[in-house]
């Protein structure tokens, strides 16, 4: 099992362009969530998809969208990119929505966006 | 608001000596703590959970309330456990959805 796969892993953005990050949940999970995280500080969570629709949400603007797919994969999608949005993005995946024991989370590689 | 605050970003230890990594959370329910950890090269992973009250690669974390801490310990450090630790806090109607930390360096030296 390759566990939770993100594409790409590294990627060079000018403001204003979109972006589009993709993760494979773990094998037998059903829940995806996205973290953002900046240099230096811990992850921070974006929003969380399962059954195929946004469950949970952080704070974080209309700019950040997301999809899941019948397979349980999903995207996150960032409109008109700022300096700001440069970080890793973090997908994890777990079971179970919003059930306890979903905060068991299983970790990608992360996608380090840059924003110039 | 809830927050989870790792006062120090950076601890250096001697092999053998022992470890205690802090971790102070703000929240007026019920919570659930964990510790993940990220080593060299590798992903975030879970180190442990309150719930499980388990001992992990010889650490253990107890849950306090009535300090709201959850400090991570360890007798006797070895060099394979410098890492980055972060405390993190999660709501139980809420899974997935974890405040992280700062995040803590551990630093064991020969």
């Amino acid at each position: 099992d390759a566990g939770v796969t993100q594409s790409p892993t590294h990627l060079i953005k000018t403001r204003g362009q979109q972006v589009t990050l993709r993760c494979s949940p773990k094998s037998g999970h059903d829940t995806v969530s996205w973290y953002q995280q900046a240099l230096g500080q811990g992850p921070q969570f974006i929003f969380q998809y399962y059954e195929e629709e946004e469950r949970q949400r952080g704070n974080f603007p209309d700019r950040f969208s997301g999809h899941q797919f019948p397979n349980y994969s999903s995207e996150l999608n960032v409109n008109a990119l700022l300096l700001g949005d440069s970080a890793l993005y973090l997908c994890a995946s777990s079971l179970g929505g919003r059930i306890s024991g979903a905060n068991v989370l299983t970790f990608g590689a992360g996608s380090r966006l840059t924003v110039l | 608001a809830q927050r989870v605050t790792q006062p120090e970003k950076l601890l250096s230890v001697f092999k053998g000596a022992p470890v205690e990594l802090k971790c102070n959370y703000s929240y007026s329910g019920s919570p659930e703590l964990f510790w993940y950890v990220q080593y060299s090269r590798q992903r975030l992973q879970l180190l442990l959970r309150h719930i499980s009250r388990e001992s992990i690669k010889g650490f253990t974390a107890d849950l306090n309330k009535g300090e709201t801490s959850f400090h991570l310990k360890k007798p006797f450090a070895q060099e394979e456990d410098s890492a980055m630790y972060y405390c993190a806090l999660g709501k139980s109607n809420q899974g997935g959805k974890l405040i992280f930390g700062q995040g803590t360096e551990l630093s064991v030296k020969p």
